[in-house]
């Protein structure tokens, strides 16, 4: 079956430090790999997207990647800061087999960014 | 500010009784996505709809219909509820279809809480 795994135990980490979160996914061939955060009762907020030919993005202290091959994205947080604690999604489209109009979360990581 | 818009932003109601949540998209996004999140089972997808046309459907059980009206607001009715049912439903709306799917701008959530 379909499946995205994200890392369910929280990540704490100190100010200053790269923060890395994990999205495995098995069972998809998606075109497109999307990151989001959201915060507690607030609806998530799109971060970046990543198409299957690009192995990297960036966007000012955000990085992710993506290997097709690991069925695996991960995302980077660099200089981190306490603001950047909030839980982070991962999301795929169905791609080719379930259909690229469906988006697909995972269960997501809380980070915890502390002074 | 997504520029997404539902209401109401919170309901309680009992069990075996009906609702209807209510999303207005971003302006000129024609696609529309409803999504439920509880707890144990994180984000869900339900539906989507694309101008007016459902494009795409997730675990959306048959006690729950929605539809996009002309004007693009959507609404999700969600009947025979049951305690279960419990959880912050949101909408999103994304102005991508061809190709695959864009980043998707939710609302802030309508919290369901059946009694």
């Amino acid at each position: 079956s379909q499946k995205i795994e994200q890392n369910s135990e929280a990540l704490n980490i100190q100010e200053g430090k790269t923060a890395t979160l994990t999205c495995n996914y098995t069972n998809y061939s998606p075109a497109y790999l999307q990151w989001y955060r959201q915060d507690p009762g607030r609806g998530p907020v799109f971060l970046l997207l990543i198409r299957e030919n690009e192995k990297e993005k960036r966007k000012e202290r955000l990085k992710v990647t993506f290997d097709t091959t690991l069925k695996q994205s991960l995302f980077h947080i660099t200089a981190s800061q306490p603001a950047d604690s909030a839980t982070y999604l991962c999301a795929l489209d169905g791609g080719r087999n379930t259909g690229f109009q469906k988006l697909v979360f995972g269960t997501g990581t809380r980070l915890l960014v502390s002074p | 500010d997504s520029g997404v818009t539902q209401t109401p932003k919170h309901l309680i109601t009992a069990t075996g009784q009906r609702v209807t949540l209510r999303c207005s998209p971003r302006s000129g996004d024609l696609s529309v996505y409803w999504y439920q999140q509880s707890l144990d089972q994180g984000l869900q997808f339900l539906i989507q709809y694309y101008n007016g046309e459902e494009r795409a459907k997730g675990n959306i059980l048959e006690r729950f219909s929605a539809q996009q009206f002309p004007d693009l607001h959507s609404e999700l009715n969600l009947s025979s509820l049951e305690l279960g049912d419990s959880a912050l439903y949101f909408c999103a709306s994304s102005g991508r279809l061809a190709g695959g799917i864009g980043e998707l701008f939710f609302g802030e959530g309508s919290r369901l809480t059946v009694l």
